[in-house]
Formats: structure tokens, sequence, C-alpha cells
């Protein structure tokens, strides 16, 4: 069956990078885009961006570009996203997910919790 | 602050229907697609409804959606305890100027 399955939980201090990783099977990986999104403690979902897997287009929310990079390794099926300089503020749940277009993300990972704290 | 208009909380009884609204602009679902995805504690959000109406695959047909202008609304008939969590709304918003998927803030569904 299709599965997206994600990178364990970070601890990061102020400032690090963090990257997640997210590996897909039981599809034709590059007939779908990847998107990337997170939701903060007691808050919402939040879309950071999506890449297509085929060409690795990327689109990047206004709000995280400048320290945002995702990324796709089409040999391991993977998608990759980098977040730098974290602040507290960026410590969320952040989930993969399989799109036809970034609207439809039909098949999501179960998520990796970041944390940054000093 | 999203720029999609959804209520902090709807609930119902078990077997009765419930819909939930999501409210924008011409910047957003006047001019796009909406859809519609459910949050269940300790779960992924799943997708529900996509292209306003089209029910994702796996999704009861006890889901519905649907868009007028600038508002679109999502309904559930039949409810059950399991529907329990958060729903959202998401489309695309061009009201800064540069494309991006935005989703609503987020309604919790009780059944009572």
């Amino acid at each position: 069956q299709v599965q997206m399955v994600q990178s364990g939980p970070e601890v990061k201090k102020p400032g690090a990078s963090v990257e997640v990783s997210c590996e897909a099977s039981g599809y034709t990986f590059t007939t779908y885009g990847i998107s990337w999104v997170r939701q903060a403690p007691g808050q919402g979902l939040e879309w950071m961006g999506w890449i297509t897997t085929y060409d690795g287009q990327t689109n990047y929310a206004q709000k995280f570009r400048g320290r945002i990079t995702m990324t796709t390794d089409t040999s391991t099926r993977t998608a990759y996203m980098e977040l730098r300089s974290l602040s507290a503020d960026d410590t969320a749940v952040y989930y993969c997910a399989r799109c036809g277009s970034p609207l439809a993300m039909d098949v999501w990972g179960k998520g990796t919790t970041v944390a940054v704290s000093s | 602050q999203s720029v999609l208009t959804q209520p902090p909380s709807v609930s119902a009884a078990p077997g009765q229907k419930v819909t939930i609204s999501c409210s924008g602009s011409s910047s957003n679902i006047g001019s796009n697609y909406v859809s519609w995805y459910q949050h269940l504690p300790g779960t992924a959000p799943k997708l529900l409804i996509y292209e306003n109406n089209k029910v994702s695959s796996g999704t009861p047909d006890r889901f519905s959606g649907s868009k007028s202008g600038t508002s679109a609304t999502l309904g559930i008939s039949g409810l059950q305890t399991g529907d329990e969590g958060d729903y959202y709304c998401a489309t695309w918003d061009r009201s800064l100027g540069d494309p991006r998927v935005v989703f609503g803030g987020g309604t919790k569904l009780t059944v009572l």
C-alpha cells in the first residue's frame, strides 16, 4: 500500500538546522509531488511548500523562503525538507504528504516532531 | 490569523448532520478549488474532499463538499463518535501577491 515514512524526532538548539526525510513506497514516485505541512503546539496546519518529484521544481511559502530547502532523491524515493536558522517558533510536528496537486494531499506521513530549545 | 475563516467549534449528536463553513475572498476561495482535511487526535491529517466536491478515495459518502462564491462548506451526515476531531479547509491564496496554499484555522467537531 502507499506509505510515507518519516524520520524520527529531533531536538535542536536555536540557530541550528534540521532535515526531515520522507520515504515513499507503493506508487510511482515521480508521478506525484510532495508537500510539507507543519503544526505547532495548539495551532492549526501550516503549508510550507511543495516539490515536484519528476524535475525538482519547488514552490515555497513566502514565510520560509531563504531558510528552507526541499529536495528529492528519486533513486531512494525519498523527499527531504531542510529548515535553517531555527527558533522556538519552529517547534512543531512536520508532515510530508503525497499530492497530485498542492491542494490534494492524499497520503500523509505520521509526522516528525521537531523541538527547538536552548 | 488565517485568511480563511472557520467556526472554532461545532457539535451535534450521533446520527445527526453537521456543516462546517469556510469563508474567504476573491483572492482565494472565489477563484480556486477548495479541499477539506480531517485531523483526528494522534493521527495524520486525511484528505476528505478535493476540487470543492470530489470525495477522496476511501472517504465515506457521509462527507460532502460544496462551494458558492467566496465560501465553502463541508457536510457530515450520520455523525459517528469516530468523527470527532479537527477539520480544515484549504485553498490557494494570492492576497499577498505570491500564490500560497492556506488552511483555515480549523474547526473542532464534537459528537455529543
